[in-house]
């Protein structure tokens, strides 16, 4: 089956440091471009970044820019998204999901369940 | 940056109702648009993809149609395991949502 697995959520005080993790079973994880996808408390789903297969091209939102670094360990199918400086704006629920192709963009046809991250003092 | 601009935001409607919801990019996206449903507390699902291909396991009551800048997800026959949150995304240039449609019962 294929499953994404996101931990690492919590509870932060503005300014500090996360780092998300995804575990990806059940296809060839380095085959497929990945992203991460937040949700505010009450509010539409926000592209945050990506990464390519092989791990050479990352993208990232402009409102994460220089602040998120996206990685992956394709040796142990797992992603990542280790987050600094953090604000309250910041605060959601953060999915990780899956490109639905091997290759260019495309739509994600696979999530994660999802992990919560506040932001608060 | 693509803007994706999702009407209406609420939808009220019956079961077996005909739904239509519309997607509009601010500039043009090809076919490269995404639909997906949320229900509350989950995961979002992918409905459809290039902007009317169904995905795996979709009912065929829902369709997709539109090129360009302008896009329709419809739902043919609304069922009970229908009311949910539905999202545009845009993949031509990065990836961008709408806001969301509340899909909920009248």
């Amino acid at each position: 089956e294929v499953q994404l697995l996101e931990s690492g959520g919590g509870l932060v005080q503005p300014g500090g440091s996360l780092r998300l993790s995804c575990a990806a079973s059940g296809f060839t994880f380095s085959s497929y471009a990945m992203s991460w996808v937040r949700q505010a408390p009450g509010k539409g789903l926000e592209w945050v970044s990506a990464i390519s297969g092989g791990g050479d091209t990352t993208y990232y939102a402009d409102s994460v820019k220089g602040r998120f670094t996206i990685s992956r360990d394709n040796s142990k199918n797992t992603l990542y998204l280790q987050m600094n400086s953090l604000r309250a704006e910041d605060t959601a629920v953060y999915y990780c999901a899956k490109g639905e192709y091997t290759g260019g963009a495309s739509a994600f046809d696979i999530w994660g369940q999802g992990t919560v991250v506040t932001v608060s003092s | 940056d693509i803007q994706m601009t999702q009407s209406p935001s609420t939808l009220s409607a019956s079961v077996g109702d005909r739904v239509t919801i519309t997607c509009r990019a601010s500039q043009s996206i090809r076919s490269w648009l995404a639909w997906y449903q949320q229900k509350p507390g989950k995961a979002p699902k992918l409905l459809i993809y290039k902007a009317s291909t169904l995905e795996s396991g979709v009912p065929s009551r829902f369709s997709g149609s539109g090129s360009g800048t302008e896009f329709t997800l419809t739902i043919s026959s609304l069922q009970p395991d229908d009311f949910a949150t539905y999202s545009c995304q845009q993949y031509n240039n990065y990836w961008t949502f709408g806001q969301g449609t509340k899909v909920e019962i009248k």
